[in-house]
């Protein structure tokens, strides 16, 4: 347990509705990931931080952004929820031995 | 391109039997290289991982994985599978060990198991 939380754990949403999720760790980790995760495409990165403010995009960047205001949230923004971001959301940090450890995972539903 | 490909998309093994999951990547250099398994709705959770040294690692469950640089392979293994063992397996990469890479892994598509009693 790298002790990271997201909220919400479910979320249903209608298309064009701005959505925003959070993760929490605890341990005070640099570095930060959001993937999404869909059948047949394991999971896919979106975007990531390497410190306070400091973030880069990632594969799938594309209709996302984030945010890091503070070293232990990581939050991200859907501006205007498509269907094609109905998918699983999956927070993760890097541990001091290049390990990552994942978050229980948000499940995002868009209507 | 760059990538990780797991052929198996779903594997059907009886309880007791033994498992082999195929991962390659086909990056230049050696990357790090990651198995984690996730339980329907739950979590990713990491198997076992290989930075460098004994090409043969343990992990947790039981499971053990190779790194053959020739064949740019990570297969992982397990001798007797339980039927606790049926999840989704994932092989992840993170390609630039040791560069500027931030840590990122890139993931195979993932592998069903099914355990037959």
């Amino acid at each position: 347990d790298a002790g990271i939380t997201q909220s919400p754990r479910h979320k249903v949403t209608e298309t064009g509705t701005p959505v925003t999720l959070r993760c929490h760790q605890t341990e005070n980790h640099r570095y930060m990931y959001w993937y999404r995760q869909d059948p047949g495409h394991g999971l896919r990165l979106i975007h990531y931080s390497y410190g306070v403010k400091d973030t880069d995009k990632g594969e799938v960047s594309d209709g996302y952004s984030v945010s890091r205001s503070k070293t232990e949230d990581f939050l991200l923004t859907l501006e205007s929820a498509t269907s094609s971001q109905t998918s699983v959301y999956f927070c993760a940090i890097k541990g001091v031995t290049d390990t990552q450890y994942f978050g229980p995972g948000t499940r995002l539903t868009v209507l | 391109a760059q990538s990780v490909t797991q052929p198996d998309i779903h594997i059907t093994v009886s309880e007791g039997a033994s498992l082999e999951l195929r991962c390659n990547y086909s990056y230049g250099a050696t990357p790090y290289l990651f198995w984690y398994v996730q339980s329907p709705g739950q979590g990713l959770q990491l198997l076992l991982k290989y930075f460098s040294g004994d090409t043969l690692v343990q992990g947790i469950k039981g499971f053990e994985a190779e790194f053959k640089r020739s064949q740019s392979s990570f297969n992982l293994r397990k001798p007797s599978v339980h039927w606790s063992d049926a999840a989704e397996y994932f092989c992840a990469v993170v390609p630039n060990a040791g560069g500027t890479s931030y840590g990122k892994l890139t993931f195979g598509q993932g592998t069903i198991l099914t355990v037959h009693p």
